[in-house]
């Protein structure tokens, strides 16, 4: 079954810098690639996705890149703010399914946005 | 509009003894889904339901948990007799339909088995 792997587990960055977050993925039939933020005690929020027929996808200061032929796909923050400190999750939507809802999510990446 | 309510926020049980989760997903939604998060790691999904029919349940324990969800709205999911590795936050998600919409998720109920 599909696998997805999310690395680092922690990212520490000051204020301002710029923070990258990778997964990669074992099913070459995913094509839904979401992107969810969780703040302590919180629900998981979507902040961006991408599809497979998709290669970049930006958001004001988030950005989503994905790379189907290495399998993995990256989210990048610039211009960090202290409210961007929270766990960030990366999902895959596995079997060709395109499901946005049937996830396989990645084990989590707690990012510290220092003051 | 109130996204995905899901009751009770916290609960905690002796093992061995039942528990049920409540959702009530966003209106109009007819897809949900039952994830369950181990502490520090992603949520895995246990269960989807399409409209009133379980669509997808390879991953929900059936030995201990069942999840129903009559008419096609609220879901219950439950476990019986709880045991103490079910501790976890239990999360209920719906989307208008499976592929073009994004899931929301709800707060999640936090369970903790002693």
């Amino acid at each position: 079954g599909e696998n997805v792997e999310q690395h680092p587990s922690t990212l520490s960055v000051q204020e301002g810098d710029s923070a990258v977050i990778k997964c990669t993925y074992s099913d070459s039939a995913s094509n839904y690639f979401p992107w969810y933020k969780q703040e302590l005690g919180k629900r998981p929020q979507l902040i961006i996705d991408i599809r497979s027929n998709v290669g970049e996808k930006k958001d004001q200061r988030i950005a989503v890149t994905l790379n189907k032929t290495a399998k993995h796909f990256s989210l990048h923050i610039t211009e960090t703010q202290p409210e961007d400190s929270a766990v960030y999750f990366c999902a895959a939507s596995p079997y060709g399914s395109g499901n946005t809802g049937k996830l396989i999510f990645g084990q989590g990446t707690t990012l510290q946005v220092k003051p | 509009e109130a996204g995905v309510v899901q009751s009770p926020r916290y609960k905690i049980i002796e093992k061995k003894q039942p528990v049920a989760f409540w959702c009530n997903p966003i209106s109009g939604h007819n897809t949900l889904y039952w994830y369950r998060q181990n502490l520090g790691q992603g949520p895995e999904l246990l269960i989807r339901y399409e409209n009133e029919e379980a669509v997808d349940d390879s991953q929900l324990p059936k030995d201990r948990f069942s999840a129903e969800r009559l008419k096609g709205v609220d879901s219950t999911l439950k476990i019986q007799p709880a045991e103490l590795g079910d501790s976890a936050v239990y999360l209920c998600a719906s989307s208008f339909d499976r592929l073009n919409t994004e899931a929301f998720f709800g707060q999640g109920t936090r369970l903790t088995v002693v």
